[in-house]
């Protein structure tokens, strides 16, 4: 079974500070995990996502996350924060395609706050 | 644009009344999902279909009902019997990539009971 523990339900970081958001897996094959991000009162939207090519990956807004294997972890990260970032973040991970689970297993969420 | 649509973004129903969230998807995605989500906390599923005329409970399947006619539509009827249905309601629809499942979401839906 696969899981993703996100550590930290609300983090708080001053404006230009760096960001960094923790998410541990557990699959017992490799997984391909991804991070979301929503604004109040709106859907999910896609921030990265890790599909075993480049561990260390890019995605929109000036966020990037790394792949460690031996950590089992894909921690997302900002070098410097801005007051647009404040949202909730969501880690998730995919079961393999046609394998007996199909469902795509979110994290419970971590909130970001940015202090002016 | 291709993208999901949700509608309405606010509704408000009286106790005792069924109520059908509308989700609607042109991405020609096979799989689409139903997520339900209370303040400060993470997605709970709802339902999911993977393909036309079928689909599965999820963890908090009592009191919801779903249909998937066609492969764009996949509303969502919270009836009388569910006890707390004020919340946060997402659609996500999902794609195929090279060995996983991408989701893609709708704006959602706030639903007020009173």
């Amino acid at each position: 079974a696969q899981s993703v523990t996100q550590l930290g339900s609300h983090v708080s970081v001053s404006e230009g500070a760096l960001v960094l958001l923790r998410c541990n897996y557990s699959s017992s094959v490799p997984p391909y995990l991804f991070w979301y991000v929503q604004y109040p009162n709106q859907g999910l939207q896609l921030l990265l996502k890790y599909t075993s090519a480049a561990t260390l990956v890019k995605g929109i807004n000036g966020f990037e996350a790394e792949f460690k294997k031996s950590e089992t972890s894909f921690h997302l990260t900002k070098p410097s924060a801005h007051m647009s970032d404040a949202a909730e973040y969501f880690c998730a991970v995919s079961p393999p395609l046609y394998s007996s689970a199909s469902k795509i297993i979110f994290g419970s969420g971590t909130r970001l706050s940015i202090r002016p | 644009d291709g993208g999901i649509t949700q509608s309405p973004k606010y509704l408000f129903r009286k106790e005792g009344q069924n109520v059908t969230l509308s989700c609607e998807q042109n991405l020609n995605h096979d799989a689409m999902y139903w997520y339900r989500q209370d303040p400060g906390q993470g997605l709970r599923l709802i339902y999911y279909s993977q393909i036309v005329n079928d689909f599965q409970k999820g963890d908090i399947a009592e009191g919801y009902s779903v249909s998937r006619e066609k492969k764009e539509s996949f509303p969502l009827t919270v009836t009388s019997a569910q006890k707390n249905p004020t919340a946060f309601y997402l659609c996500a629809s999902s794609i195929e990539g090279q060995g996983y499942y991408e989701q893609y979401f709708g704006p959602g839906t706030r639903l007020t009971v009173t």
